[in-house]
């Protein structure tokens, strides 16, 4: 069983605003901050959200992150085309004493 | 600019073992934490390994553990992956990445593009 709880498919239509959930414990997101990751077939993902919901240099704002309590949250708004793709939420577990990413979600562009 | 360039991918009998190194350029390896991650077929990102910016913190995923050994010298920015007793499910493209300082994070900032790994006899 995943420590990470996503749905496995998400979807939109251009314009719209979508969120993608992400579900875990009290020594996972309950203690530590979530990161998010975009990867489009065939690429290295790249680091979407930081510290629930930072934003690294370059990432549109309308990418947007949240957490409360033990879950967290992507949200994208004006959703584009070009946003079709897996998004992973991830974070440290200080049980297990390690990384780990969720199972993803695969957003689709109607 | 930061590279990160993946090696040493390839096809392999199951219980055989496999090395595989990360090079980094564009800024000093022994300053920042990297991680392995993994993607197999079908299947989502899994965290393989971590080590800190001077190999004081190591951490595996329970999936490999006693299996895998990640080291680094960083003299040569390079970050290694020893591969030993493959599993068919260790089939995936293994991505090598940098951490955004010095412990193991994972607010993975860098990646490189990943090399090949197929475990099939």
């Amino acid at each position: 069983q995943s420590v990470l709880t996503q749905p496995p498919s998400a979807s939109g239509t251009p314009g719209q605003r979508v969120t993608i959930s992400c579900s875990g414990g009290g020594s996972n997101i309950g203690t530590n901050t979530v990161n998010w990751y975009q990867q489009f077939p065939g690429a290295a993902p790249k680091l979407l959200i930081y510290s629930s919901d930072q934003r690294p240099s370059g990432v549109p704002d309308r990418f947007s992150g949240s957490k409360s309590g033990t879950s967290a949250s992507l949200a994208i708004s004006g959703l584009q085309s070009d946003d079709a793709a897996h998004y992973y939420c991830a974070v440290w577990d200080e049980n297990l004493n390690g990384f780990f990413f969720g199972g993803g979600t695969k957003l689709t562009v109607l | 600019e930061v590279q990160i360039l993946e090696s040493g991918g390839g096809s392999v009998q199951p219980g055989g073992s496999l090395i595989l190194s990360c090079a980094v350029s564009g800024f000093s390896l022994e300053t920042y934490a990297m991680s392995w991650v993994r993607l197999a077929p079908g299947k989502g990102l899994e965290w393989v390994s971590g080590i800190s910016n001077n190999g004081g913190s190591i951490y595996y995923s329970d999936s490999v553990k006693g299996r895998f050994t990640i080291s680094r010298d960083n003299s040569k920015d390079t970050l290694y992956l020893q591969m030993t007793s493959l599993r068919a499910e260790d089939t995936a493209v293994y991505y090598c990445a940098r951490d955004w300082r010095w412990l193991v994070q994972g607010r993975l900032v860098y990646w490189g593009q990943g090399t090949l790994v197929t475990v099939s006899s």
